[in-house]
């Protein structure tokens, strides 16, 4: 099984700032890596896919990259609303797993 | 508009029983792959199973293999999970969740429903 290991597991930011959050593969899985917000009580919403591309309905400020085993995903000028848990998940092959997840706090 | 609606949650005691349903709208349910997500109290996500548009393919987690079971019914647009031998561990809000992506991938999560919850409790 393909293990994936994201890092931070939190980290505190203001508004306005710049937040990276990585995400590891224990196995190269070329670009099928997709990055999730969730907010407390709520569903997942996908914002990238395909390691780069933003689904359509994601603010612009959202930016994800990478190939292989190492991605990044990337929020710029953070705002009030993005202040959430975000979650990698690789779909290489079964099982579709996800990282560990980083929360994103109010500094 | 796309919609995924889970209900059959409940408590169930350990080695208990329950059939979850996700009936889906907006979209044409047979051409889509679909999955199970758990989330335990306070915890990441766990893919827990997966199923072809036809149902022809089945793949499941380790944690669940044998216990779970899922499966669809492509006429009445519903996606199920049957879960048996439940355990303590497997208490968990779970999702339905609609796979989109090129048959060649890559596959994402594009729309979730709002969760179910699972309560495994003596």
């Amino acid at each position: 099984d393909i293990q994936m290991t994201q890092s931070p597991s939190s980290l505190s930011a203001s508004v306005g700032d710049r937040v990276t959050i990585t995400c590891r593969a224990s196995q190269g899985i070329s670009t099928y890596i997709n990055w999730y917000q969730q907010r407390p009580g709520k569903p997942p919403k996908l914002l990238i896919y395909g390691a780069s591309t933003l689904q359509s309905r994601a603010p612009s400020r959202f930016r994800g990259s990478g190939s292989g085993t190492d991605f990044t995903f990337t929020i710029t000028n953070l705002q009030p609303e993005d202040f959430a848990t975000y979650y990698c998940q690789h779909s290489f092959n079964t099982p579709y797993t996800f990282g560990q997840g980083t929360k994103v706090e109010i500094k | 508009e796309v919609q995924l609606v889970e209900s059959g949650g409940g408590l169930v005691e350990p080695g208990g029983s329950l059939r979850l349903s996700c009936t889906v709208s907006g979209f044409a349910f047979s051409n889509y792959e679909m999955n199970w997500v758990r989330q335990a109290p306070g915890k990441g996500l766990e893919w827990v199973s997966y199923i072809t548009g036809s149902g022809g393919t089945r793949y499941y987690a380790d944690s669940v293999k044998g216990r779970f079971t899922i499966s669809r019914d492509n006429a009445n647009n519903s996606l199920f999970l049957q879960m048996d031998s439940l355990r303590v561990d497997d208490t968990a809000v779970y999702y339905c969740a609609r796979e989109s992506g090129p048959p060649s991938g890559p596959f994402y999560f594009d729309y979730w429903g709002q969760g179910v919850l699972v309560s495994v409790s003596p």
